[in-house]
């Protein structure tokens, strides 16, 4: 079974520019998280669908950034325009819907570290 | 005062000690704690998980829960250097699936043969 896939692995962008990164969950995960880890800081929630819904938003640093998940499989985040303070490593990940009480194990992929110059 | 604490280390041990990785909190809220392990360039994966208080015990690993201290630990014991990662804490306060999760830093570990 594949895993989480991200697209691209690795972005390098000049400040002002448009940049979309891609998560494909696990086939059937209803849940869909976006993260962001910020170079010297801890990895912080963005975003979390449920299927094609935002769940929760709270996350998300300010309007510039626009995440999408159409038909509740992939999932994009836009940024733009894209500042230098964005600039990190992103990361999706994806559970299953939960069926009774316990833990649904999130699994991440490996991650998209944008650099914006 | 942020919400979870960890060591960012780096720590390193000689192959067969005894590891000793902690976190910190400050949200009484929180309900569960998870440890992933990251490799390099790698996503974080699952390695242990623990609701509310108490130790849980899988192999070498062993994670343990203190919420009247708010503090949590991962021991590892007979490490290896395949065991050399990067070690995070994780904690949320939403039941079942992992939502909003809150991050350490990180703990690199390092085990030299």
């Amino acid at each position: 079974e594949a895993g989480v896939t991200q697209f691209p692995s690795h972005s390098v962008i000049e400040k002002g520019q448009t940049v979309t990164l891609r998560c494909d969950p696990i086939s059937g995960h209803d849940n869909l998280y976006w993260y962001r880890r910020v170079m010297g800081k801890e990895i912080k929630f963005l975003l979390h669908f449920v299927k094609e819904s935002k769940q929760d938003e709270s996350g998300m640093p300010n309007n510039r950034f626009l995440a999408e998940r159409t038909g509740g499989t992939y999932s994009t985040l836009k940024v733009q325009p894209a500042e230098l303070e964005d600039s990190g490593v992103y990361f999706c990940a994806s559970s299953p819907k939960k069926q009774t009480a316990g833990n649904t194990e999130a699994f991440f992929g490996q991650g998209t570290r944008l650099t914006v110059v | 005062q942020k919400e979870v604490e960890q060591d960012p280390g780096p720590l390193s041990v000689p192959e067969g000690a005894i590891v000793s990785l902690n976190c910190t909190y400050s949200n009484s809220a929180f309900q569960y704690f998870m440890w992933y392990r990251q490799y390099s360039r790698k996503g974080p994966e699952l390695l242990m998980y623990t609701y509310s208080s108490g130790n849980k015990e899988d192999g070498r690993f062993t994670a343990q829960v203190d919420k009247s201290s708010k503090y949590i630990s991962l021991f590892i014991r007979d490490s290896q250097p395949s065991d050399s990662a990067t070690y995070l804490c994780a904690m949320s306060n939403y039941g079942g699936s992992q939502g909003n999760l809150i991050f350490g830093k990180g703990t690199k570990l390092s085990v030299k043969p």
